[in-house]
């Protein structure tokens, strides 16, 4: 089953807005990824935070995690047209529990 | 990170025959691979927990014998879609996933398969 919900289920700006993806979860959780996938390909890995973190940063991506809400953010800054795609959240437990993935936000980027 | 190879990278199929599609690692031992499936414009579902040397794990409604699971070394694990029919087309996606042993790692994707039954 879905671990987790994303929202929007979809999101449109213009390039060089910011663009922010919210993920809700269920249960605890030992860390957080966040995966990008171009229509049709394979996923692409953009960010992984754990459980006794709150704040990541790479690039123009930033990632939150609030434990107690059992949710997380990702924001996109400076957007591109080339960022359009489908953002999904994944989160895993210990050992070598399985990844599940939310829903997933389609982001468009209008050049 | 770990390097994971998935091949076939598409594949149409007629309906009622079987497909094989194989994920290894690479660089990787892994005793746990893990097989997703992913409908159009939908997530990513895990279907089965793939394990070296022993029986895979399917989700619930996964059907274990129309989709047969193979994990006879560290490195290669093989799905197999039986009897294929159209509703299996699909994008099917395997997993290695770092456990205790490797600390707190990312999952490790294949490029995925694309499988079109006619």
């Amino acid at each position: 089953s879905q671990q987790g919900e994303e929202d929007p289920q979809a999101l449109s700006i213009q390039e060089g807005e910011n663009a922010t993806m919210n993920c809700s979860y269920k249960t605890s959780i030992n860390n957080l990824q966040w995966y990008r996938q171009n229509s049709g390909r394979g996923l692409v890995h953009l960010i992984l935070i754990r459980s006794n973190e709150r704040e990541k940063h790479s690039g123009r991506l930033r990632v939150t995690l609030d434990t107690s809400k059992k949710s997380s953010s990702l924001l996109i800054t400076a957007s591109r047209a080339a960022d359009t795609a489908s953002y999904f959240c994944a989160t895993r437990g210990g050992g070598y529990q399985k990844v599940t993935f939310g829903t997933g936000t389609k982001l468009q980027v209008i050049p | 990170g770990a390097v994971v190879s998935q091949h076939p990278s598409w594949v149409i199929c007629k309906s009622g025959t079987s497909v094989k599609i194989e994920c290894r690692s690479l660089d990787f031992q892994a005793t746990t691979m893990f097989w997703y499936r992913q409908f159009p414009k939908q997530s990513l579902m895990l279907m089965a927990t793939s394990n070296e040397g022993s029986k895979a794990t399917y989700e619930q409604g996964v059907e274990k014998d129309k989709f047969l699971i193979n994990h006879a070394s560290l490195t290669l694990s093989t799905l197999t879609v039986t009897s294929a029919h159209p509703e299996d087309s699909s994008f099917y996606i395997c997993s290695v996933q770092g456990g205790l042993l490797v600390g707190n790692t990312e999952a490790f994707f294949g490029q995925g398969t694309r499988l079109t039954v006619v």
